[in-house]
């Protein structure tokens, strides 16, 4: 069964330096896509950066970028320059032949002043 | 432009009742799928919809079923009502198909509590 893997349940960094939050994958297929969202409160996942599996430079969104090493299926997600509106849960998640997203469990970030 | 809207935001219901869940898609989005997300957890996929017919399902049982209609929106329902179902049901829309890595929009969800 394809599995997303969140090994950090919850994560804290202070404002202003930089966490990085792990996620590793499993599937057989060789062209997919990863993602990571971002849950605040409110509830909506909003989409933080994405991935394409055949494309071997990181992705970068400003101050969010990722480690991406398709061999190891690893897909870990750098926030720099930490702001308390980055405190959120944030979800690994990938999609690949078929139409569905298969998330991980999720790691809730506190971001502390 | 509207992102994917959700109705209702909260609703209660009692076992074995019945409810139907509406979602929006955004603007220029003909793919509508639903996902349920238990406290503490991550969505799982439920079903997606594309040309009023449904693609893919998940592994949930036929009590859930849904509905695209022809501007795109969809119904989600589920019948006979458990406590097991009491979470957040989300509506991500998209253009299809999902699988070429085309943005995936989400509403911020319906929560659905069962008493």
């Amino acid at each position: 069964a394809q599995t997303v893997t969140q090994s950090q349940p919850e994560m804290s960094v202070q404002e202003a330096e930089t966490v990085t939050l792990s996620c590793t994958y499993d599937t057989s297929e060789s062209d997919y896509y990863l993602f990571w969202y971002k849950q605040p409160p409110s509830r909506q996942m909003i989409l933080v950066i994405r991935q394409e599996a055949y494309k071997q430079q990181n992705a970068t969104e400003n101050r969010f970028s990722v480690n991406f090493q398709k061999a190891a299926k690893s897909f870990s997600l750098k926030i720099s320059d930490s702001q308390l509106g980055d405190a959120a849960m944030y979800f690994c998640a990938y999609i690949e032949s078929g139409s569905r997203l298969t998330f991980g469990e999720g790691t809730q970030l506190t971001v502390n002043p | 432009d509207a992102g994917v809207t959700q109705s209702p935001t909260h609703l209660i219901k009692t076992r074995g009742q019945q409810v139907t869940l509406r979602c929006s898609p955004k603007s220029g989005h003909d793919t509508v799928s639903w996902y349920q997300q238990a406290l503490g957890q991550g969505p799982q996929f439920i079903f997606q919809y594309y040309e009023e017919e449904e693609r893919q399902r998940g592994n949930f049982p036929d009590r859930f079923s849904g509905h695209q209609f022809p501007n795109y929106s969809s119904e989600l329902n589920v019948n006979a009502l458990l406590l097991g179902d009491s979470a957040l049901y989300l509506c991500a829309s998209s253009l299809f198909p999902t699988s070429s890595g085309n943005t995936i929009y989400f509403g911020e969800g319906s929560w659905l509590t069962v008493v």
